[in-house]
């Protein structure tokens, strides 16, 4: 398998454009996060879903951004519009396996990031 | 409110000597504990989960423990090598199919 793919790598927009950023998580995978990781606040969670469907987004930071997943094999993060306070590295991950008895979830496979620029 | 607290400093320690870092928690009874590796212009590594009735867990150089009662978890790695040098992230399961990550400490093996 060649592990979660993100695209692009890197995203260089002026303030106020749209940017979208992209996810195809490891196949067979029924959870899938969106976090955003700045030198400030270390690694946060925006959104996670669970079979396609959007289970917790308390983590996102404001309306500006959105997260769908049409399917299992895609993700979107779109930020309209973008801001110089967004620039950070948005990493997706997916993960398989539901801890049985405890609700919990484990190991979650990252993908390389996207390194996002706002001027 | 919840905090993962890791060492804030950079470790510097010699190759073949153990490196020890730690993961302090609060306001927290996670069912398990992870550790990750990230390196620079990388995601995080998976590399243990030990859950909260395990004292301790070992993969090859790695060792984890976990205390319930101090809320801590140590990380060791022995007879370190430069290819160790990253920074490395203990992460809480927080219940709700969350996790969350602490900022990590940056290890640096010199050779």
């Amino acid at each position: 398998d060649a592990g979660v793919i993100q695209s692009p790598r890197h995203e260089v927009t002026e303030m106020g454009q749209e940017v979208t950023l992209r996810c195809k998580p490891i196949s067979g995978h029924d959870y899938l996060f969106w976090y955003r990781q700045t030198m400030m606040r270390g690694l946060e969670l925006l959104i996670y879903f669970n079979n396609n469907v959007p289970i917790d987004d308390s983590g996102m930071p404001e309306d500006r951004f959105s997260a769908k997943m049409p399917n299992a094999s895609f993700s979107t993060l779109k930020i309209q519009p973008s801001e110089p306070r967004d620039s950070a590295v948005y990493f997706c991950a997916s993960s398989l396996v539901h801890l049985p008895g405890t609700g919990g979830m484990e190991t979650q496979y990252f993908g390389p990031g996207t390194r996002l620029l706002v001027l | 409110s919840q905090k993962i607290e890791q060492n804030s400093e950079a470790l510097n320690i010699q190759e073949g000597k153990t490196a020890t870092l730690t993961c302090n928690y609060t306001n927290y009874s996670p069912a398990y504990l992870q550790w990750y590796r990230q390196d620079p212009g990388r995601g995080p590594v998976f590399l243990l989960l030990i859950r909260e009735n395990e004292k301790e867990k070992r993969k090859e150089r790695l060792k984890v423990t976990f205390d319930t009662t101090l809320k801590q978890s140590l990380f060791h790695i022995t007879a370190s090598q430069p290819a160790d040098s990253a920074t490395y992230l203990c992460a809480l399961d927080t219940g709700g199919f969350k996790t969350i990550f602490g900022a990590g400490t940056r290890l640096f093996v010199k050779a």
